[in-house]
């Protein structure tokens, strides 16, 4: 059974960096034909798609975060992790770990974790 | 860009359901639908336009090509009140609420 476990602080400070890690079990993020990021929603409101990585490490960004992400995959931990430099009020949200398995079909979510930006 | 309608609806225990999404350009079929209910992840329901998750009971389906795209419940029932989204690629609907009348 697939598992995704999002960690990181609660809390960032205004114009700092957002550091989340995702530790995936029961599935390995080298496996292809899979791809693992990340999804948010702000508290109240929709979903947005932030990004993703494939088997190899290659990132696909949300044209509108692209120049304040990096993801990342960490083989030898089986874990993916999302930086966001910069951040502001407006990246408060819950953040999901999640498997898409092709053509942005997302099957497996984590349970989420909340994010506020404030000082 | 993706837009539902409507935003929100009241509808009670039995009702057949149907949410529209509509997209900007023609997606061909890649449209998929998620259920979201209070403090949970969002579950895919819906993928390719008709094709039930494994596990998602029979009586959601959707149908559409092109633009324009539904999601039907059926014989509505006290789980299926949630938030729906609808997702092409990296975006979202803005989502449909089903509540209780």
């Amino acid at each position: 059974q697939l598992q995704l476990q999002e960690s990181g602080p609660g809390l960032v400070k205004p114009s700092e960096t957002l550091s989340l890690t995702c530790s995936v079990s029961g599935g390995s993020i080298v496996m292809s034909g899979y791809f693992w990021g990340w999804v948010r929603q702000p508290p109240g409101k929709g979903l947005e798609w932030i990004g993703t990585i494939d088997h190899s490490g290659a990132p696909y960004f949300n044209p509108s975060l692209k120049s304040r992400i990096t993801l990342s995959g960490d083989t030898s931990k089986n874990q993916i992790s999302l930086r966001m430099i910069s951040v502001t009020a407006a990246d408060t949200a819950v953040y999901y770990c999640v498997r898409d398995r092709g053509n942005h079909v997302i099957a497996w979510w984590g349970q989420g974790t909340l994010v506020t930006v404030s000082s | 860009q993706m837009t539902q309608s409507p935003s929100s609806l009241s509808a009670s225990l039995g009702d057949r359901v149907i949410i529209t999404c509509r997209a900007s350009e023609d997606i061909n079929y890649f449209l998929s639908w998620y259920q979201q209910k209070p403090g949970q992840a969002p579950k895919l329901l819906i993928y390719d336009t008709s094709t039930l998750e494994s596990g998602v009971p029979s009586r959601f389906s959707g149908r559409g090509s092109g633009t324009q795209f539904t999601l039907t419940i059926n014989n509505l029932q006290p789980e299926d009140f949630a938030t729906y989204y609808c997702q092409y690629s990296g975006a979202f609907g803005p989502g449909t609420k089903v509540d209780f009348k």
